[in-house]
């Protein structure tokens, strides 16, 4: 059964900084990786689906890695703003119309 | 083009009543997924549908149901509410066909006293 796993929980930055937020899979088998933004009270918002044979995407200011080897992801913000003050949630997904299995999150608050 | 809907936004029921939840999906999208989001468990996947059929189903007891139209939307009914399905719920939409994006509605939030 597919656990993911993320660390830290919470995450307070100044703003301007570079930052890292990782995202672990027990299941290497999956299909692909997404990471989402969700603000308070609010639905999801899809910033970067990386597919099973690619290694990393990026948009904007965002990076997203894949090691499907070693069970892991990463999610880079550069020049972090307060803008970004949101929860970060990845989810993976074995196949096409299964379940997207997430991981609870990391909180991130930039200060400005 | 306009994005995921869901209705109502916002939900009181009590104890052993049944509730309704609706969501049109982006045009075009023939794939629904269902979740429910509690601060305990996070994000858990209740049932997916593609073109009128279930094609994936949660861990959720029976009182969990769903449907999906001809025209995509889909609606999930909670019969005899229990104080434990106060949570957001939320819907997402894709094609359903491929590794791709799935796009994620505002959610309705269900309070259960």
């Amino acid at each position: 059964k597919q656990e993911v796993t993320q660390i830290p929980a919470a995450l307070s930055v100044p703003e301007g900084e570079n930052l890292v937020l990782n995202c672990s899979f027990t299941d290497s088998a999956i299909y692909n990786l997404q990471w989402f933004r969700q603000d308070p009270g609010k639905g999801l918002t899809s910033l970067l689906l990386i597919q099973s044979s690619q290694r990393e995407q990026t948009s904007g200011r965002l990076n997203a890695s894949l090691d499907k080897s070693s069970g892991r992801s990463t999610l880079y913000i550069a020049a972090s703003q307060p803008g970004d003050s949101a929860t970060y949630l990845c989810a993976t997904e074995r196949q096409a119309g299964t379940a997207l299995i997430f991981g609870k999150g990391t909180t991130l608050s930039v200060s400005s | 083009k306009a994005g995921v809907t869901q209705t109502p936004r916002y939900l009181i029921k009590t104890r052993g009543q049944q509730v309704t939840l609706s969501c049109s999906p982006i045009s075009g999208h023939r794939s629904v997924s269902w979740y429910q989001q509690t601060p305990g468990q996070g994000l858990q996947f209740l049932f997916e549908y593609f073109s009128e059929t279930q094609r994936n189903k949660g861990n959720f007891p029976g009182r969990f149901s769903g449907r999906q139209f001809s025209n995509s939307r889909s609606e999930m009914n909670v019969s005899t509410l229990e104080l434990g399905d106060s949570a957001l719920y939320l819907c997402a939409s894709s094609l359903g066909q491929g590794p791709e994006t799935q796009y994620f509605g505002p959610g309705t939030r269900l309070l259960v006293l």
